[in-house]
C-alpha cells in the first residue's frame, strides 16, 4: 500500500536559493493539493490540481512559488529566491475525486531557510 | 477566509474520555474532518462526517455535529498515551475552482498522562 509520498523530507537552504519539492499522490487520485503549515498553526491551502490542470492558487502563493503536475501524476512545488518567511512544513494531499473527496496527506517536507 | 476555532490544549488521564471541540462558520461546508498530527509528521485522517449527519461512530471515536450551532466535537473513549498528539478540525466546501480545499483550525494539543 503506497500512500502519498514527498521528497525530500527535510531541506535546509540559504536565503535567495531556489528549492523544489516533489509529491507523489496515491495512484489514480485525480485531485492534488498543496498546503503550508507554520509552527503552531493549522495547514493553509496553497494550490490545487485536477489531473494536470492547476485550477486554483491561494493568495498565499506569491510569484516566487510555482507548482506543476505535468502528467497528472506527481507534482512539484518550486520556491524561487527563498526568504526566511518561507520556512515551514509543506504538505501534499490527494483525493480520488468524483464523489470521493477525502484527502490523504503525505509526511511533508520541512523547509528551513537560513 | 472563514475561521475554524478550536481550544488549544487539553489534558486528560489515561483511560478517561477526551472531548475536543471545534466551531466553524461556513454553513455551506460539505464535509468536516478530524486529523491527527504527531510531532514532525504529516496529518493522519481519523474520521470525517458529512454535513447531513448528526453523529458518526468509529471504534473509540465518536463525532457529533450540531449544524445549527456549527459545532463539531470528537470524543475519544478510553484515551491512551499513544493518543497524545495535535488534533485538527477541518471543513471543506465544494468550489469549482479549489475542489474541496480544506480550511483548518489551529489544532488542539492533547496530552494524555498516565
Amino acid at each position: 500500500d503506497t500512500g502519498v509520498s514527498q521528497d525530500p523530507r527535510h531541506k535546509i537552504t540559504k536565503r535567495g536559493q531556489n528549492v523544489t519539492f516533489r509529491c507523489d499522490p496515491i495512484s489514480e487520485h485525480n485531485r492534488l493539493y498543496w498546503y503550508r503549515q507554520t509552527l503552531g498553526q493549522g495547514p493553509e491551502f496553497l494550490t490545487y490540481f485536477q489531473n494536470e490542470a492547476q485550477l486554483e492558487k491561494s493568495r498565499l502563493l506569491s510569484d516566487r512559488f510555482s507548482a506543476e503536475r505535468p502528467k497528472g501524476s506527481f507534482s512539484t512545488l518550486e520556491i524561487q529566491r527563498t526568504e526566511q518567511g518561507d520556512s515551514a512544513m509543506y504538505l501534499c494531499a490527494s483525493s480520488l475525486g468524483v464523489g470521493e473527496e477525502t484527502q490523504y496527506f503525505g509526511p511533508g517536507t520541512r523547509l528551513l531557510v537560513l | 477566509g472563514e475561521d475554524v476555532e478550536q481550544s488549544l490544549f487539553l489534558s486528560v488521564r489515561e483511560g478517561d474520555s477526551s472531548v475536543i471541540n471545534c466551531t466553524y462558520t461556513d454553513s455551506s461546508s460539505t464535509y468536516l474532518y478530524w486529523y491527527k498530527q504527531e510531532p514532525g509528521a504529516g496529518l493522519q485522517l481519523l474520521t470525517y462526517i458529512f454535513s447531513n449527519m448528526d453523529m458518526k461512530q468509529d471504534q473509540r471515536l465518536t463525532v457529533l455535529l450540531n449544524k445549527k450551532d456549527k459545532h463539531l466535537s470528537l470524543r475519544i473513549a478510553d484515551t491512551q498515551t499513544g493518543d497524545s498528539a495535535i488534533y485538527f478540525c477541518a471543513e471543506s466546501r465544494s468550489n469549482s475552482n479549489s475542489g474541496y480545499a480544506l480550511n483548518f483550525g489551529k489544532g488542539t494539543s492533547l496530552l494524555v498522562t498516565p
